[in-house]
C-alpha cells in the first residue's frame, strides 16, 4: 500500500466515450503526476501538477484533460480516445516538486479503447 | 539527464543474491543513480538512490564504481516476490531550465525472474 489510490482499476471504453480516471493521496504530497505506461514501452510522463497548478504538459493530445481540485486528488478525463491510447495510466504524488523526492505510485488504471 | 543502459533481462535463484548492473558512462557530477521496481500490475516502487558513496537500506545495497559510470543493485536474498521489472535512473540533484529537473524518467529497465 502506497497510499496512493487510482481508481477505476480497469476502464473499457468506446471511442466516443467521455470517462475519468480518479487519483488520491492521504501522504500530504503536493506534486502529482501522470504516467502512460504502453505495453513493451518505457513509461512516459504526461502531466505534472505543483500545488494544485500544472507545471508541465509532456505535448499530450488535447483528448486527455487533466484536473487537479486540490493537493489530495487528480483526475484525468478521457474523450474521444484512439484504440492507441490502450495502456495502464498511473499516478503518482511525491512530497514536493524537484529532484531528489520519491515519487510514490499507485497500481494504475488499466484503460482498454475499442 | 544521462542515459543508462541495462541487460534486459536476468534470472536468479530464490534465496541466492541478485546482482543487477547498470552502466550510465555519461553521468554528470550533480546527477544521483535511481532505483525504482515494477512488479507486474503495479505502479512503480522505489528501492534505493545514491550519489557517489555505496548505500544500503532494508529493500537494497547500491554499489556506485569510484568513477561513476556504472551502479551494481543488489538484493542479498532474493525471494519470488522480487520478480519485477527493475529501473536504474540517473537524476540531476539539482533543477534548472536547462535540465529535466524533478522529472523521473524511465527507461526500459531489466526483467529480474527469480525462480524457485
Amino acid at each position: 500500500e502506497t497510499g496512493v489510490t487510482q481508481t477505476p482499476r480497469h476502464l473499457v471504453m468506446g471511442m466516443t466515450n467521455k470517462k475519468s480516471l480518479k487519483c488520491e493521496q492521504h501522504l500530504g504530497h503536493n506534486a502529482m503526476y501522470w504516467y502512460k505506461q504502453s505495453a513493451k514501452k518505457p513509461l512516459e510522463l504526461m502531466f505534472v501538477y505543483n500545488f494544485k497548478e500544472q507545471t508541465e504538459n509532456n505535448s499530450v493530445p488535447s483528448r486527455f484533460s487533466p484536473e487537479c481540485p486540490n493537493s489530495s486528488h487528480l483526475f484525468l478525463h478521457l474523450h474521444t480516445l484512439q484504440p492507441e491510447d490502450s495502456a495502464l495510466y498511473l499516478c503518482a504524488s511525491s512530497p514536493r516538486l524537484g529532484v531528489g523526492e520519491k515519487l510514490f505510485f499507485g497500481s494504475g488504471t488499466q484503460l482498454s479503447v475499442l | 539527464d544521462a542515459k543508462t543502459t541495462q541487460p534486459p533481462s536476468m534470472d536468479c535463484a530464490e534465496g541466492r543474491a541478485a546482482n543487477l548492473p547498470c552502466n550510465h558512462s555519461t553521468i554528470s557530477g550533480n546527477e544521483y543513480v535511481y532505483w525504482y521496481r515494477q512488479i507486474h500490475s503495479q505502479g512503480p516502487q522505489y528501492i534505493i538512490h545514491g550519489l557517489k558513496n555505496n548505500e544500503t537500506n532494508e529493500m537494497a545495497s547500491l554499489i556506485i564504481t569510484e568513477d561513476r559510470k556504472s551502479s551494481t543493485l543488489i538484493l542479498p536474498h532474493a525471494t519470488l516476490r522480487d520478480t519485477a521489472v527493475y529501473y536504474c535512473i540517473v537524476r540531476f540533484a539539482t533543477a534548472n531550465i536547462y535540465n529535466q529537473g524533478g522529472k523521473l524518467i524511465f527507461g526500459q529497465g531489466t526483467e529480474l525472474s527469480v525462480k524457485p
